[in-house]
């Protein structure tokens, strides 16, 4: 069964611009969620959707948004970017509610903003 | 609202030796999970072990096992027999089942040969 997919896998924007990043969760997973790590600031949960619904979301701006699709694919775009916007942005999906069964991560993209 | 604090940055182990690293955390939540992920250099996080706060009993992976204090809020991890291929990123991560992990600052564990 292949695992969770991101594309792209490096992207580099300068400031001001917008991004969208995709994430293909495995087959027959329904929940999404979206993370950033930086090193200063670690690894922080963005937001999590299930059957298309967003049901947690963490403390980011407006500026971050996302969806998923009724095939369970997610997208997080984000809209004029800034400098410390620059992270890896990790995907992860499971069977059921986050949280309650394990989670698998994708290989994540790597956003850089110049 | 839940922290997780992992108070050593960097940790050495000699191959074939033990080592346990440290994870403590706080909440008012009575029911949750916790988990220790590894994150390599390819930086794909993989899921080591994880313990539902409800379990007395210890939760073990093969050469992976945990010490859960459920009262003093804390969760380490035990590595027997250590390989290089342990060497990597550990995040320890709690969830109350909301569908967001929280995760502590990791632990940069190095194997020397």
């Amino acid at each position: 069964k292949a695992g969770v997919t991101q594309t792209p896998r490096y992207l580099i924007k300068t400031r001001g611009q917008q991004v969208t990043l995709s994430c293909s969760p495995i087959s027959g997973h329904r929940s999404v969620s979206w993370y950033q790590q930086t090193p200063g600031q670690g690894l922080q949960f963005l937001f999590e959707y299930f059957s298309e619904t967003q049901r947690n979301k963490g403390n980011f701006p407006g500026r971050f948004s996302g969806r998923q699709f009724s095939n369970s694919r997610s997208e997080m775009n984000v809209s004029t970017l800034e400098l410390g916007d620059s992270a890896l942005y990790l995907c992860a999906s499971s069977r059921g509610l986050a949280g309650v069964v394990e989670q698998f991560f994708g290989p994540g993209t790597r956003l850089t903003v110049l | 609202a839940q922290t997780v604090t992992q108070s050593q940055p960097e940790m050495s182990v000699q191959e074939a030796e033990t080592v346990t690293l440290s994870c403590t955390y706080d909440t008012s939540e009575s029911d949750y999970y916790l988990f220790w992920y590894k994150q390599p250099p390819s930086r794909q996080m993989i899921l080591v072990i994880r313990q539902e706060a409800y379990k007395q009993q210890n939760a073990t992976e093969n050469r992976f096992s945990v010490n859960f204090q459920k009262a003093a809020k804390s969760f380490s991890l035990k590595i027997s027999d250590s390989q290089l291929g342990d060497a990597a990123m550990y995040f320890c991560a709690y969830n109350n089942q909301g569908g967001k992990l929280i995760f502590g600052q990791g632990t940069e564990l190095s194997v020397k040969p």
